[in-house]
């Protein structure tokens, strides 16, 4: 699992509520990723870092922010949770293969609940 | 609008039987990756593809690329009940840097 935790696991929040979800990494990697999944939809990309304080927007940025502060930790915050994004949620790092490629490794995912 | 898009959607088997899936992409791409999701669970990758190469193999996976026509598909010999799950192809594109694109998934259910 490329030593990738997420936290929580499982939340329920409401409308208009903060939340902050948190992705930790042990190896040291540079490119850390956050998806949601929705049915029909597949992955889609929200942000990603390449570098502590180093970050970019992905396809479905908008409602979300990003911060990293420290190499290990992509914090993922919702300013104020709408139901639209009760989705799951996942952390990815990527890993430079032996080919030149990167290849990503996720972690469990965090299923979000917003009422 | 989703990079790779894969069909079918759904595909139940015997355990036994082989299972094909496609992936069709739009951009040029440095490599296609296919990835399995077991429910409940994160992404996994199971096998890397460059845009040199045109078929390759890992175990019971084979993977084929037509960068002509930007397509892929995955075949899975022999299924097994364990094969049961989500897979999803991804795209490392040529512009995207060190990010992936990946299309909507094919649930596949093995039946014993």
């Amino acid at each position: 699992d490329a030593g990738i935790t997420q936290s929580p696991r499982h939340k329920v929040t409401e409308t208009g509520t903060p939340v902050t979800l948190r992705c930790h990494q042990t190896e040291n990697h540079r490119y850390m990723y956050w998806y949601r999944q929705d049915p029909g939809h597949g992955l889609r990309l929200i942000h990603y870092s390449y570098g502590v304080k180093d970050t970019d927007k992905g396809e479905v940025s908008d409602g979300y922010s990003v911060s990293r502060s420290k190499t290990e930790d992509f914090l993922l915050t919702l300013e104020s949770a709408t139901s639209s994004q009760t989705s799951v949620y996942f952390c990815a790092i990527s890993e430079l293969r032996r080919d030149g490629y990167n290849e990503q490794f996720f972690g469990p995912g965090t299923r979000l609940t917003v009422l | 609008s989703q990079q790779g898009e894969e069909d079918p959607q759904a595909l139940s088997i015997q355990e036994g039987e082989n299972a094909t899936m496609n992936c069709s992409y739009k951009t040029s791409i440095n490599n296609l990756q296919w990835y399995r999701q077991n429910s409940g669970r994160g992404l996994v990758h199971l096998i890397l593809i460059r845009s040199n190469e045109r078929e390759k193999h890992s175990g019971r996976l084979r993977v084929t690329l037509d960068t002509s026509k930007k397509s892929s598909s995955l075949l899975i010999t022999a299924s097994r009940a364990a094969d049961t799950a989500s897979y999803f192809c991804a795209t490392d594109g040529i512009a995207s840097g060190s990010r992936l694109t990946f299309g909507e998934g094919t649930q596949l259910t093995v039946n014993p």
